[in-house]
Parts: structure tokens; C-alpha cells; sequence
């Protein structure tokens, strides 16, 4: 069964430091992963997108990973800000169909605080 | 500023009543989707659009239907609401990148609340 699982659920830190979100995922055949962010209340907005032969990316103070051997991708946020509190979803597309379908990863709760 | 358009963005009704939530991109996607959000889960895709007269269901089993009349308007009626009904919709559309991977642009959601 394809899956996208996310670590932590939710995940706590102060304004100005460092995290890595995690992502695990079993979707075959793979086509890319996209890490999405989500405000309370708002949709998703794309932050990154990766083809299998790429292994990083980067948007500003985001930096995405990914492994397509160990099917684990990672989401390096550097000098968090406020901002920067929302959910973080994993999306995984297969190649399986016309449409690519996509898997959705339940996400994780990033909060920071001042 | 947003490309896609979602209308209301709250709505509270009553059981029984229809509804219709609407939605509206003006990127010229062909590609149209909505999925269902509840807190805390995952998106679950309950219908999509090729383009013009093409809607499918997804893969969550949804009494809502959709129709694709235009390709900018992808609106989402229920007949008759229930409790069950109550969630967040988002409404997509996608557009090839560069590297021909289609991207998603989503609304900003219409959270129902049925009583």
C-alpha cells in the first residue's frame, strides 16, 4: 500500500533555531515529492518539488532533501521565525497514471515561539 | 495574490439544506481538483477535472458532484447536507513546471459546519 508517513506529529521551537522535518514514503513507481506549507485556515502553498534525480532544493530558508534509495526526504527550516508556525505536508506523486496521483502525508505541526 | 478563488470561505447550515461551494482559477489550468481536509488528517481527493465536461470521483467515496462547464469554474454542490458533511474543502488546479511535474495551487478553503 502506498504511504506517506511524517515525523514528529508536531514539533516545538524558539524563533531563531534550527529544524528538520521528516518524511517518510513507499509510493512506486515515484515520480517527486513536494513539501507544501499550510496556515491555520488557509490551503497549502508549494515550497518545493523534487524529480527523482534531484537531492536537494532550496527556497530561501527552506532546504529540501531527498533519498529516493531510502525513500526518505527532509525539510531543513534554518533561523525559524513566526512566521514560519503553520503544517508542513509531504506529497508524493507516482507515475502510475495520466494524472499522477498524489499521496498526502498528514503533516507537521510546526509551532515557534518568541 | 491568489490565483484560485474559493467562495465562502465559512458557511453554517442547517441539515438538509443544499449547498453548492464554488471555485475559480484564472491560471487557464485544465486540471481541477477538490479534496477534503479534517484536522489533523491527511487531504483526501473527492473529485477531478481533466478539463472541460470531464469530472471523476476520487478516491474518498463523496455524495457532493462537481461539473466543469468552463474551465476556470469547478463548483462543488451537496443536495442535502448532513453533520457527516462537515469539514474543510480545498479546491486545486495544476499547471506543468519546467520539469513537467504538474504543481498544485490550492485555494484557501471552505470550511462547512452543517448542524
Amino acid at each position: 500500500k502506498n504511504q506517506v508517513e511524517q515525523s514528529p506529529q508536531s514539533l516545538i521551537i524558539l524563533e531563531g533555531k534550527n529544524c528538520t522535518l521528516q518524511c517518510n514514503y513507499t509510493v512506486s513507481p515515484f515520480s517527486n515529492l513536494r513539501w507544501y506549507k499550510q496556515d491555520t485556515g488557509r490551503g497549502p502553498v508549494s515550497l518545493t518539488i523534487m524529480t527523482f534525480s534531484e537531492n536537494t532544493k532550496s527556497n530561501g530558508r527552506y532546504t529540501a532533501t531527498l533519498d529516493a534509495d531510502t525513500k526518505q526526504s527532509s525539510l531543513h527550516i534554518t533561523a525559524s521565525q513566526l512566521s514560519d508556525s503553520a503544517s508542513y505536508i509531504c506529497v508524493v506523486s507516482d507515475r502510475g497514471s495520466t494524472l499522477g496521483r498524489l499521496y498526502f502525508g498528514r503533516g507537521t505541526q510546526l509551532t515557534v515561539w518568541p | 495574490e491568489a490565483d484560485i478563488y474559493q467562495t465562502p470561505r465559512y458557511l453554517v447550515i442547517g441539515t438538509g439544506k443544499k449547498i453548492t461551494l464554488e471555485c475559480s482559477q484564472t491560471m487557464g489550468h485544465d486540471k481541477m481538483y477538490w479534496y477534503q481536509q479534517d484536522p489533523g488528517m491527511e487531504l483526501h481527493l473527492i473529485h477531478y477535472s481533466y478539463g472541460v465536461n470531464s469530472t471523476e470521483k476520487g478516491d474518498l467515496s463523496s455524495e457532493s458532484t462537481v461539473s466543469r462547464i468552463r474551465t476556470e469554474h469547478f463548483p462543488l454542490t451537496l443536495e442535502s447536507a448532513r453533520p457527516s458533511h462537515t469539514s474543510q474543502y480545498l479546491c486545486a488546479s495544476s499547471g506543468p513546471t519546467g520539469n513537467g511535474a504538474n504543481v498544485l495551487t490550492f485555494g484557501a478553503g471552505s470550511r462547512l459546519t452543517v448542524l
